[in-house]
């Protein structure tokens, strides 16, 4: 079965760089990579998505390796409002998604 | 982008009782899907509401336990049907609004005693 790594949790300092990774055993041609956060509890929040080129908007980056099996989110200016559960997928139709258990980031002052 | 509403946001149920969750979309939408998420864990897909036709259910649910309603391009109900402790969860509803990604609604948090 295919599998989506992520670290459980990680801290970051308030104002710091989070960069958060993900690794997905297998993924096929036509599978983007997905970034979505949830912040308590509240419905999941689209951040980012890529097929294999570096992705930017107002919220993250997004790096791809080459073989697109690992990917990076970035948070540039990391604030305590990023405090959440981001989680890494990936889709071929853009609205189905299997999630896995994500990685709790801290944003600590 | 797509504004979900559901009803309701929470609720307390007895065990064997079933709860009705409603989806309000805000714009037609082609594909309406359901979650559920246990305390502490992440979001499992329970399946696919077609406009006009049954549900595709993932592994592990049935529609027995999980009736699915589609009437229309804009609403969608998830039935708990039977319920037990184990059903507590939060049960969130999410639709691709036209763009390449998903909407998520606030969700359900359901107490089954």
């Amino acid at each position: 079965d295919a599998k989506t790594t992520q670290p459980p949790s990680m801290d970051c300092a308030e104002g710091r760089a989070a960069n958060l990774p993900c690794n997905h055993s297998t993924i096929s041609g036509n599978e983007y990579v997905y970034w979505y956060r949830q912040i308590h509890s509240q419905g999941p929040q689209y951040i980012i998505h890529g097929l294999k080129n570096n992705e930017t908007n107002e919220m993250a980056s997004l790096i791809i390796t080459e073989d697109r099996k690992s990917s990076t989110l970035i948070l540039p200016h990391a604030t305590l409002r990023d405090t959440a559960v981001y989680y890494c997928t990936k889709s071929h139709n853009f609205n189905k998604f299997y999630f896995g258990s994500g990685t709790k980031l801290n944003v600590k002052p | 982008s797509a504004v979900i509403s559901q009803k309701p946001s929470r609720d307390i149920c007895q065990r064997g009782t079933s709860l009705t969750i409603q989806c309000q979309v805000d714009s037609q939408v082609t594909m309406m899907f359901w979650y559920r998420q246990q305390p502490g864990q992440s979001l499992t897909l329970i399946a696919t509401a077609n406009q006009g036709s049954e549900a595709t259910y993932e592994s592990g649910f049935v529609i027995d336990k999980f009736p699915i309603s589609r009437p229309n391009l804009t609403f969608s109900t998830l039935t708990v049907s039977n319920m037990s402790p184990e059903d507590s969860s939060i049960y969130l509803c999410s639709v691709d609004g036209g763009q390449p990604k998903a909407f998520f609604g606030q969700g359900t948090r359901l107490t089954v005693v």
